[in-house]
């Protein structure tokens, strides 16, 4: 199994510019997960998907948005880069919803702004 | 609000010694406690979880709702222990929502 991959995996924007992350779960989990990662701190949790509805959402301006896929493969958008946007965003799958499955974890994205 | 709180950035110690992580947590409810490591150029993966209240690699965590912790221990650390260490909460209807604490870098010496 190839685990929850992520694509870039490393990229660079400039302010204003859009970014546009993607990531395939593991095959048979249907829960998306998005969470950024700022040098030196822990995740923060972004968005949660699961059968392609959203089911959380952390607090991140509009700027931020995701969908999932009838494949439940996701894609993070954020618009209107600000240098405090460079991160390692990471995504996470699960089977579903339930306490006791694991939560998977992909290599990230590095997001340089500049 | 649901908060994590790992106070200490860095850990040292020497290879047997015993080693604690701590974790502090805020919640109203019953949450879901977990530990996740990343070792050096590794993906973020479970270490363990409260509910399981299984040892992993010798480590345990044991939940203390009186005091709303969830340590880390292991009575004899070995270098292939050096890696970052989250704390991380779920709660509620929102599982798969983790909360993280800043992280805990531990260096075991030889």
């Amino acid at each position: 199994d190839a685990g929850v991959t992520q694509s870039p995996t490393h990229l660079i924007k400039t302010r204003g510019q859009h970014v546009t992350l993607r990531c395939s779960p593991i095959s048979g989990h249907k829960s998306v997960s998005w969470y950024q990662q700022v040098l030196g701190q822990g995740p923060q949790f972004i968005f949660q998907y699961y059968e392609k509805e959203e089911r959380g959402r952390g607090n991140f301006p509009d700027r931020f948005s995701a969908r999932q896929f009838p494949n439940y493969s996701s894609e993070l958008n954020v618009n209107a880069l600000l240098l405090g946007d460079s991160a390692l965003y990471l995504c996470a799958s699960s089977p579903g919803l339930h306490s006791g499955n694991t939560i998977y974890f992909g290599e990230g994205s590095w997001l340089t702004v500049v | 609000a649901q908060r994590v709180t790992q106070p200490e950035k860095l850990l040292s110690v020497f290879k047997g010694a015993p080693v604690e992580l701590k974790c502090n947590y805020s919640y109203s409810g019953s949450p879901e406690l977990f530990w996740y490591v990343q070792y050096s150029r590794q993906r973020l993966q479970l270490l363990l979880r409260h509910i399981s209240r299984e040892s992993i690699k010798g480590f345990t965590a044991d939940l203390n709702k009186g005091e709303t912790s969830f340590h880390l221990k292991k009575p004899f650390a070995q270098e292939e222990d050096s890696a970052m260490y989250y704390c991380a909460l779920s709660g509620g209807t929102s599982y798969g929502k983790l909360t993280f604490g800043q992280g805990t870098i531990l260096t075991v010496h030889p």
